[in-house]
C-alpha cells in the first residue's frame, strides 16, 4: 500500500462543474503539497498546507491532520484546468534527516471538457 | 524572481555519450533535487542537495552523477545511460528549512531525456 494515495485516478468533468480530489495519507507529516502537471511539462505547486483551509482564486485546499486526510476542491472548473494533480507529503520530524523528501501520491489526471 | 530553470529542454543521447543536465536557481535557496519521472507516473527522488552537500542519494545508479558547484547551480552528469533511464528529469529548490512546515520546493520545467 502506498503511503499516499489519492482517488479518484481519472476524472472526466463538463466546463463548470466543482471537482474534488482527495488525498489520504498513512505517515506523520509537516506538511503537504498540491502540485499541479501539464501535460509534458514541468510542475507548478499550488498549496502547501499543514492545517486548515487555503484559498486561491477558484481553487481551494483543505487537510484534517487527525484524519490524515486532504482534499482540492476546483469550482467552475474550465478546460485550461485540465492537467495532473498530485498530492505530495512532506515528512514530519519523527522521520530525521528525511524531512526534505516529498512522498508523492499517483496523481489524478483531470479532463475538463467545453 | 521564483523561477527554477533546466537546460536543455530536450536532450537525446548514446548509451556511449557524456552529457550534462543543468538547474539553476536565484532564489537564494539551500535545497536543490533532482527527480526523475516516468510517463503517467509520480517524480522519484534521486538526489537532494543541502547547502551545497549531498545529503541524500536514493540508491541512483552511479552513471548518473549530480554535483553542486555553488548555491545556485545543480547539474546531472550522464555517462553510459541505458534506454530505460529515458524520462523527464526535474529540478527543484527549496529553502531548505528543515525544522518547520513551510519549505515549498519549486520546480523547473524539465528536461526530456531520450537515451537510444
Amino acid at each position: 500500500k502506498n503511503e499516499v494515495e489519492q482517488s479518484p485516478q481519472n476524472l472526466t468533468a463538463q466546463e463548470g462543474e466543482f471537482i474534488t480530489i482527495n488525498c489520504s495519507y498513512s505517515v506523520g507529516i509537516s506538511a503537504l503539497h498540491w502540485l499541479q502537471q501539464h501535460p509534458g511539462g514541468g510542475i507548478v505547486s499550488l498549496f502547501m498546507l499543514s492545517s486548515g483551509k487555503k484559498k486561491h482564486g477558484r481553487l481551494i485546499a483543505t487537510i484534517n491532520i487527525q484524519e490524515k486526510h486532504s482534499s482540492l476542491h476546483i469550482t467552475a472548473s474550465h478546460p485550461r484546468d485540465s492537467a495532473v494533480y498530485i498530492c505530495a507529503v512532506r515528512l514530519g520530524w519523527e522521520y530525521g534527516g528525511a524531512t526534505n523528501k516529498l512522498i508523492f501520491g499517483t496523481g489524478t489526471l483531470l479532463a475538463v471538457q467545453p | 524572481d521564483t523561477e527554477v530553470t533546466q537546460t536543455p529542454k530536450h536532450l537525446v543521447m548514446g548509451m556511449t555519450n557524456k552529457k550534462s543536465l543543468k538547474c539553476e536557481q536565484h532564489m537564494g535557496h539551500r535545497a536543490m533535487y533532482w527527480y526523475k519521472q516516468k510517463a503517467k507516473k509520480p517524480p522519484e527522488l534521486m538526489f537532494v542537495y543541502s547547502y551545497e552537500k549531498l545529503s541524500i542519494n536514493e540508491s541512483v545508479p552511479s552513471r548518473f552523477s549530480p554535483e553542486c558547484p555553488n548555491s545556485s547551480l545543480l547539474n546531472l552528469h550522464l555517462h553510459a545511460l541505458q534506454p530505460e533511464d529515458s524520462a523527464l528529469y526535474l529540478c527543484a529548490s527549496s529553502q531548505g528549512r528543515v525544522r518547520g512546515a513551510s519549505d515549498t520546493q519549486y520546480f523547473g520545467p524539465g528536461t526530456r531525456l531520450t537515451v537510444l
